[in-house]
C-alpha cells in the first residue's frame, strides 16, 4: 500500500530564510506525489506535482520540490519564506490499488514564519 | 478557486440527527472523493465515485452513507450523528488519470 509521512509537526523559519517541509514516501511501483497548502478555515490548495520527468518540481507561490528516489522523499522548498506562507503543509501520494486512484495524505506540517 | 463547489459551509445539528453534504466538482471530472478532517485523525479518506459508482470505500462508518448523481454531483449523508462527528469535511474531483485533485472550500459540522 501507498504512504507518506512527515516527519515533523511544525517547521519554525524565520522571514527571508530558506524553508524545506520534507516528506518521505513508501510506494510500490511509480510514486505520483502532490504537495497541498491548507490556510487557516480554507480548502487544500494544489501547489506542486512530481508524475515523472525532473526530479526538481516547480509549483505555485514560489515553492518547488526535489524528488529523490534513493532517498523516498519528496521535500518542499522554497528559497525565501514569506510571513504569508504560514500554514499547514499537506504531502499526499495517489494511491493505485484495484480500482481507486485516491490520493493518500501525510499528517501534515505546520509552517510558521516569523517575521 | 478551484472549481469545486461544496454546500453548505456550516452546519450546526444535534447529536442523533442527519445531515446531508452537498459537493459539486469541477467541470468534466468524473471522480469525486471525500474525506473528514479532524484534529486527532488528520485527513482521512472516507470514499470515492467515478462516474456515479462506488470506486474505494476508506475510513466510513456504517452510519454515514454516499452516492454521486447522473449529473455527477455528490452527496454524503450522515446519520445518528454523534459529538465525534465534528469534522471538517472536504470533497474533492479530478479527472481520470493520477493527476492532481481539487478541493472545495468544505463543510465544517459542528454536533452539539
Amino acid at each position: 500500500a501507498q504512504s507518506v509521512a512527515q516527519p515533523e509537526d511544525q517547521v519554525n523559519v524565520a522571514e527571508g530564510n530558506p524553508l524545506t517541509v520534507k516528506c518521505t514516501y513508501s510506494v510500490s511501483g511509480n510514486p505520483y506525489l502532490f504537495w497541498y497548502v491548507q490556510y487557516p478555515n480554507r480548502g487544500l490548495q494544489f501547489l506542486l506535482k512530481y508524475i515523472t520527468g525532473d526530479n526538481l518540481v516547480k509549483g505555485s507561490y514560489g515553492f518547488e520540490a526535489e524528488f529523490n528516489k534513493s532517498q523516498t522523499s519528496f521535500h518542499l522548498k522554497k528559497p525565501s519564506a514569506l510571513v504569508s506562507d504560514s500554514a499547514l503543509y499537506f504531502c499526499a501520494v495517489r494511491d493505485y490499488g484495484g480500482a481507486t486512484n485516491k490520493l493518500i495524505f501525510g499528517t501534515g506540517t505546520l509552517l510558521a514564519v516569523q517575521p | 478557486d478551484s472549481g469545486v463547489t461544496q454546500t453548505p459551509k456550516h452546519l450546526i445539528t444535534a447529536t442523533g440527527q442527519r445531515v446531508t453534504l452537498r459537493c459539486s466538482p469541477r467541470s468534466g471530472d468524473l471522480s469525486v472523493y471525500w474525506y473528514q478532517q479532524s484534529l486527532d485523525q488528520g485527513l482521512q479518506f472516507l470514499i470515492q465515485y467515478y462516474n456515479g459508482e462506488e470506486r474505494a470505500k476508506g475510513n466510513i462508518l456504517e452510519r454515514f452513507s454516499a452516492q454521486q448523481f447522473p449529473d455527477l454531483h455528490s452527496e454524503l449523508n450522515l446519520s445518528s450523528l454523534e459529538l465525534g462527528d465534528s469534522a471538517l469535511y472536504f470533497c474533492a474531483s479530478s479527472p481520470q488519470g493520477y493527476t492532481e485533485a481539487f478541493f472545495g472550500q468544505g463543510t465544517r459540522l459542528t454536533v452539539v
